[in-house]
């Protein structure tokens, strides 16, 4: 079975601050991971993916397959980064996503 | 504009009621999948197609049921509405899942 687990709910940071969300999975396989961000009053939306290895609005992320993590960090933060964020996995060739239960995540001006 | 469509945005029905949430996109994707969100919580797969005439069953348990008879259209029922169907229900499409899902902007149902 996959789950993702994203143990923060809450996480306050101050702008020009580091950010970063956590997030550890559990797969056997070769894992796909993603993460998704939702701003107050728009949909889900895709905010970077793995394989890819971008960087999306200051946003990195690493898998690290030793720790199971992909955690998702930001030198500094912005006021405009306050939103829901969630980790996401897929199995290699399995197409369901498996989502964490998110972070909200806010910016103090 | 290719994109994702649920209707309607909010809907408040009563018990029993036989209720149709609809979804189309227009990116001509193949995979097309509803997730059900209760507030505060992580989204559940509840269904999802790979093609016309192509519908399996998510990981979380759901008294709904869907349909794939166009590619861009994929409508979740409702027989008999309960209270606890009172949800947000999200459908998303892909092409690829590397490439990600679009999702749509929601259903948020509430049985009285």
């Amino acid at each position: 079975a996959q789950r993702v687990t994203q143990p923060e709910k809450l996480l306050s940071v101050f702008k020009g601050a580091p950010v970063e969300l956590k997030c550890n999975y559990s797969y056997s396989g070769s894992p796909e991971l993603f993460w998704y961000v939702q701003y107050s009053r728009q949909r889900l939306q895709l905010l970077l993916r793995h394989i890819s290895r971008e960087s999306i609005k200051g946003f990195t992320a690493d898998l690290n397959k030793g720790e199971t993590s992909f955690h998702l960090k930001k030198p500094f933060a912005q006021e405009e980064d306050s939103a829901m964020y969630y980790c996401a996995l897929s199995g290699f060739g399995n197409e369901k996503l498996t989502f964490g239960t998110g972070t909200r995540l806010t910016i103090i001006p | 504009e290719a994109d994702i469509y649920q209707t309607p945005r909010y809907l408040v029905i009563g018990t029993g009621k036989k209720i149709t949430l609809e979804c189309s996109q227009t990116m001509g994707h193949d995979k097309m999948y509803w997730y059900q969100q209760d507030p505060g919580m992580e989204l559940h797969l509840i269904h999802y197609s790979y093609g016309v005439n192509s519908t399996e069953k998510g990981d979380l348990s759901s008294e709904s049921t869907v349909s794939r008879i166009r590619t861009e259209h994929f409508p979740l029922t409702l027989e008999s509405a309960r209270p606890s169907h009172t949800s947000q229900y999200l459908c998303a499409s892909s092409a690829q899942n590397s490439y990600g899902y679009t999702f749509g902007s929601g259903t948020r149902l509430t049985v009285v």
